[in-house]
């Protein structure tokens, strides 16, 4: 099955400076990939959709200027965490869905960033 | 608002049968996905329904009733591999575009 994934795996870093997670799709383009953000224990929350050659769209309540995202290719997006915080700390998920003519489309998740901001 | 709710946890023993019950309310509604995620791991997509009805997948199945906002996700010959949360999440656009993620169901497969 096609493979998304996400760099780096897991990252410490000091309040106040940025981090960047890079999200790719290794063997199928993705005009459209998804970043959400998980609490412990807690469900998935769509943070916005990144589209290729265009700005990311962003859910209500999540602050573009914070979470900066540029879909440079049809295989890379990333999410910059800008001037992070103790409370941006959470597990980070890009997502790219995979249509397939006469199939059913696909999701698949990269397998995640964990940020912990000290 | 959206809300999808969804039992909390869920236990059963190996080789048993367990259903995942999910019930919406969404603005927008164009099909419902499930998800395994295990702890510390990424979701897998398991399965989508657009129309009502079900949907077959090996061991695991999934069911709509869009005129009840229901779904839910049915796990057979239950495997010890198998415990993990699972989420049902809305599409509100074509595809799976703005999705909404259900509460999340622990289940717990005991030998």
């Amino acid at each position: 099955g096609a493979v998304v994934s996400q760099h780096p795996s897991r990252v410490i870093c000091k309040s106040g400076t940025s981090v960047k997670i890079e999200c790719r799709s290794l063997d199928f383009q993705a005009t459209t990939m998804f970043w959400y953000r998980q609490f412990p224990k807690k469900s998935l929350m769509l943070m916005a959709t990144s589209n290729e050659g265009s700005k990311a769209t962003y859910e209500q309540g999540v602050e573009k200027d914070k979470f900066l995202i540029n879909h440079a290719s049809l295989t890379l997006s990333t999410l910059t965490v800008t001037s992070a915080h103790p409370e941006d700390s959470s597990f980070y998920i890009c997502s790219a869905s995979q249509p397939r003519w006469g199939q059913q489309e696909t999701q698949y998740f990269g397998p995640g960033t964990r940020l912990l901001v000290l | 608002g959206q809300s999808l709710e969804q039992p909390s946890e869920v236990t059963a023993v190996e080789g048993a049968i367990v259903q995942i019950n999910c019930t919406y309310q969404t603005s927008g509604f164009y099909g419902l996905s499930w998800y395994q995620q295990h702890d510390g791991g990424a979701p897998t997509f398991l399965s989508y329904n657009a129309l009502d009805g079900l949907e077959e997948t090996g061991r695991f199945s999934s069911f709509l009733s869009r005129s009840d906002s229901y779904g839910y996700l049915l796990l057979q010959e239950l495997q010890m591999k198998d415990s993990a949360s699972y989420f049902c999440a809305v599409s509100r656009a074509a595809g799976f575009q703005k999705l909404v993620f259900g509460t999340g169901t622990r289940l717990l497969v005991s030998p």
